[in-house]
């Protein structure tokens, strides 16, 4: 079946630095993905609608300058987090549908990557 | 907007029991679709089962179905049978029809009790 694959699974870095993770379809092609954010014990929000060739979609009060977001290709996207301070610890996670979908359970995530900043 | 409701926030049961676990929607969406996903300690989102708002039928996938109340916008899903390996938090989620974009709820975290 369709796959998301996301990477790093975990990362950690130093105040101060930026750090990629990249969310790629495997096997379809998505104009938009989306990448949402997860405290500990908390839900999913929604962070931005990551579209393919045009700027991301960002949500109320997510920072667009911190979060930067490009989706250069129809598999994949990617979230820079920059000038990364410990507040950004968390769980971040992308999902994708391929293009044209009009059934709505074809939401497929990424298996989620577990930023650590020290 | 949207919103997901979910009032219980721990749940135990014990196993081979059924369990169900509670969630309400608001929208003003004539279209959308309910989901759930199971999520473990790993982080990953595992999709269970989807209802759209215009099936006439409850979604049943294996062990699991939503219980679908349109009028009283509930979504309830119901494990029959648990077992171990279904102990994990477990979201309920909406979206516009047509539209990946979704809303979740505070999630319930269920334990399944040998």
């Amino acid at each position: 079946g369709a796959v998301v694959s996301q990477h790093p699974s975990r990362v950690i870095c130093k105040s101060g630095t930026s750090v990629k993770i990249e969310c790629r379809s495997l096997d379809f092609q998505a104009t938009t993905m989306f990448w949402y954010r997860q405290f500990p014990k908390k839900s999913l929000m929604l962070m931005a609608t990551s579209n393919e060739g045009s700027k991301a979609t960002y949500e109320q009060g997510v920072e667009k300058d911190k979060f930067l977001i490009n989706h250069a290709s129809l598999t994949l996207s990617t979230l820079t987090v920059t000038s990364a301070h410990p507040e950004d610890s968390s769980f971040y996670i992308c999902s994708a549908s391929p293009t044209g979908n009009v059934v709505g359970n074809t939401i497929y995530f990424g298996e989620g990557s577990w930023l650590t900043v020290v | 907007a949207q919103k997901i409701t979910q009032t219980q926030p721990g749940m135990f049961v014990q196993e081979k029991e059924a369990v169900t676990l509670d969630c309400t929607y608001d929208t003003s969406d004539p279209s959308y679709g309910l989901f759930w996903y199971k999520q473990p300690s790993s982080g990953e989102m595992i999709f269970l089962i989807y209802q759209g708002s215009y099936d006439q039928q409850n979604a049943t996938e294996g062990r699991y179905s939503l219980n679908f109340q349109k009028a009283r916008k509930s979504a309830n899903l119901v494990i029959s049978a648990s077992q171990l390996g279904d102990s994990a938090m477990y979201f309920c989620a909406i979206s516009n029809f047509g539209n990946e974009k979704l809303t979740f709820g505070t999630g319930t975290r269920l334990t399944i009790i040998p």
